[in-house]
């Protein structure tokens, strides 16, 4: 089965510190997209950054970026200088084949407290 | 605005009386699906269509139904709600289920069943 866990129900930062997010993975295909989604108050599901599979390079947007392990199946999310606007529910998803069809696979998510 | 629309975004019903909630998606996107989203639980997918006409069972798709008459909605019915249907629930949609795509979501419909 094709899982994807995220370990840290909760973690809290202080504001303008250096926060990580963790993420596993596992499937078994070699085609893949890896996402975080952030879930602020408001409910909405807005995309903060996302990784291709094939690509050896970490994705960086802004102050996000991913820390790509391939082989250990690890997707972190490092939010640098963090701000009170980054409070939210981060998850973490992989779009991956099954049954010939592409599916988002979703972590139970990690809600992120700000402490100014 | 390309978007993804949600209606209601808040719903209180009684258990066995039917209802909808509706999606619309004005980017000519041929995949749409319907998650619940769940304390603890993340998003799990309920149903998803990859074109018009064509829908297929996601992971927990007992007590609904959906339907895909044209491309741009894909409305989910419960037609006899009950109290474990309680949920937050989010329309999304991508240009293809077929090509690796991200999804777009609307702004979800926060359903109580009482």
């Amino acid at each position: 089965a094709q899982t994807v866990t995220q370990s840290q129900p909760e973690m809290s930062v202080q504001e303008a510190e250096t926060v990580t997010l963790s993420c596993t993975y596992d499937t078994s295909e070699s085609d893949y997209y890896l996402f975080w989604y952030k879930q602020p108050p408001s409910r909405q599901m807005i995309l903060v950054i996302r990784q291709e599979a094939y690509k050896q390079q970490n994705a960086t947007e802004n102050r996000f970026s991913v820390n790509f392990q391939k082989a250990a199946k690890s997707f972190s999310l490092k939010i640098s200088d963090s701000q009170l606007g980054d409070a939210a529910m981060y998850f973490c998803a992989c779009l991956t084949k099954s049954n010939s069809n592409y599916q988002l696979i979703w972590g139970a998510g990690t809600k992120l407290i700000i402490k100014p | 605005e390309a978007q993804v629309t949600q209606n209601p975004r808040y719903l209180i019903t009684v258990t066995g009386k039917k209802l909808t909630v509706t999606c619309s998606q004005n980017m000519n996107h041929e995949y749409m699906s319907w998650y619940r989203q769940d304390p603890g639980l993340g998003l799990r997918q309920i149903y998803y269509s990859m074109n018009v006409e064509v829908t297929d069972k996601g992971d927990v798709p007992e007590g609904y139904k959906v339907s895909r008459k044209e491309k741009r909605n894909f409305p989910l019915i419960l037609e006899s709600p009950s109290p474990n249907q309680t949920s937050l629930y989010f329309c999304a949609s991508s240009l293809s289920g077929r090509v690796r795509s991200p999804l777009h979501f609307g702004n979800g419909t926060r359903l109580t069943v009482t």
